[in-house]
């Protein structure tokens, strides 16, 4: 089955960038979206088609493809943006989710 | 703006039928535009896929879950709904229901608050 890699946690200082990667193979082929969520509460869509932002999420987030890894990466990172980040995508008409990774501002 | 809201029993015996249904409100269910899916999250864990479905019935479920998921969508009431059955321990979860675009890449734009189901007797 297919499946899409994140690394478990990434730490990162305020106003600094973070950089989440998501791996799978040929999944530069494939759209990867993005989704943010913090504890208690739903997912959030952050990121769709590898690097559009839904309206009302700040342009600090921004998504890329390179090869096999997609990355979501966030500049100038506040503390409000702690939380559990998700990769996703479609593999012949599957959905997968990449396991997730806890971002921690310190 | 169209919001989605699961309802269903919090508590359901090991090896019975989880049932759920999801809500949409602000919105029409009958649109090509868009798909509707089944998402969970176990306490402490990550998402996990349930299964998609379409306005007119064409469903698509998560290989490892296929052969005990069944999803409906009932137009006239702008619902749709998910059907597990034999469930087990593992099956406890945060169970969301959410909207797919094909537009947005096959991305969920739009999510439920989640329903949190136990599986115990």
């Amino acid at each position: 089955s297919y499946e899409l890699t994140q690394p478990p946690s990434v730490s990162v200082s305020p106003g600094l960038t973070a950089r989440i990667t998501c791996s799978g193979d040929t999944l530069g082929h494939k759209y990867t979206s993005w989704y943010q969520q913090k504890p208690g509460q739903s997912p959030v869509l952050i990121i769709y088609q590898d690097n559009k932002r839904p309206s009302g999420i700040p342009e600090r987030f921004s998504g890329s493809v390179s090869g096999n890894t997609a990355a979501l990466t966030i500049s100038e990172t506040l503390a409000m943006d702690e939380a559990d980040y998700f990769c996703q995508a479609w593999d012949i008409n599957t959905v997968v989710f990449g396991g997730g990774t806890k971002l921690t501002v310190l | 703006q169209l919001q989605m809201q699961e309802s269903g029993p919090g508590l359901v015996n090991p090896a019975e039928t989880l049932s759920l249904t999801c809500s949409v409100s602000g919105g029409s269910i009958s649109t090509s535009n868009y798909y509707w899916g089944w998402i969970r999250q176990p306490p402490g864990k990550g998402l996990e896929w349930i299964g998609t479905m379409d306005y007119s019935g064409t469903t698509y479920y998560n290989p490892s879950l296929k052969s005990r998921v069944t999803m409906s969508i009932d137009t006239s009431k702008n619902q749709f709904s998910l059907r597990l059955i034999s469930s087990t321990a593992a099956d406890t979860a945060v169970y969301y229901c959410g909207r797919g675009s094909a537009a947005a890449g096959g991305a969920f734009d739009i999510w439920g608050r989640g329903t949190m189901v136990t599986v115990s007797s």
